[in-house]
């Protein structure tokens, strides 16, 4: 299986802020690479896929960047919605991993 | 807009058995992959396995040889059996469909489901 790392595990911005999480694969995974948000209690929401395409409906702060093995996600302005935990997700090849959770605290 | 929606017994004992059915509303059953993924509590998410409309089925190897994923065109329904579950199966369930792409993204998620085992 493919094993996916996201660092840091945890991070506090301020509105305003501009911040990055990034996130390696075990192995190459090209560009099959999809980036989530998932508040408390709630589903995760689908953010980036193939490493760079914005979802529908997804504020255009957000991006993504990254092929082979390391990927990141950048807020370009963070705002007070944007708290929750990030996830990646590998999605070349079964199974589908993901990695173990950035959780975004607005200060 | 499609909605998922699923319903199952959120207590069990252990040895017990876990089923999970989820409803598609408002989009095609076809052309998609129809997975199931947990969530422990407090922890990261792990995919469960798929389906397809023709019942073709992808399960992760960690749980395939107690898992069983079932679909009902009929109904627009797909539906997951785990058997001979421990405390370690305790976890929020989610169904959500993929993306029928060389990307196996999840687009649309069902709400969740409770799921605690417990003696």
């Amino acid at each position: 299986d493919i094993q996916m790392t996201q660092s840091p595990s945890s991070l506090s911005a301020s509105v305003g802020d501009r911040v990055s999480i990034t996130c390696r694969a075990s192995q190459s995974i090209n560009i099959y690479l999809n980036w989530y948000q998932q508040k408390p209690g709630k589903a995760p929401n689908l953010l980036i896929y193939v490493a760079s395409i914005l979802q529908s409906g997804v504020p255009s702060r957000f991006s993504g960047s990254g092929s082979g093995t390391d990927f990141t996600l950048t807020i370009s302005s963070v705002q007070p919605e944007d708290f929750g935990t990030y996830y990646c997700q590998a999605s070349y090849s079964s199974p589908f991993t993901f990695g173990q959770g950035t959780n975004l605290e607005i200060k | 807009q499609v909605q998922l929606q699923q319903w199952g017994a959120g207590l069990l004992k252990p040895s017990e058995t876990l089923s999970l059915t989820c409803a598609i509303y408002g989009g095609s059953f076809s052309n998609y992959y129809w997975s199931f993924i947990r969530q422990p509590p407090g922890k990261g998410l792990q995919w469960i396995g798929e389906v397809i409309h023709s019942g073709s089925t992808n399960y992760n190897p960690s749980l395939k040889s107690r898992l069983s994923i079932s679909v009902d065109t009929s109904k627009n329904q797909f539906s997951l059996k785990l058997t001979s579950v421990t405390a370690a199966d305790t976890a929020v369930y989610y169904c959500a469909r993929g993306r029928n792409s060389a990307d196996r993204r999840f687009d649309f998620w069902g709400q969740g489901t409770l799921v605690t085992v417990s003696s």
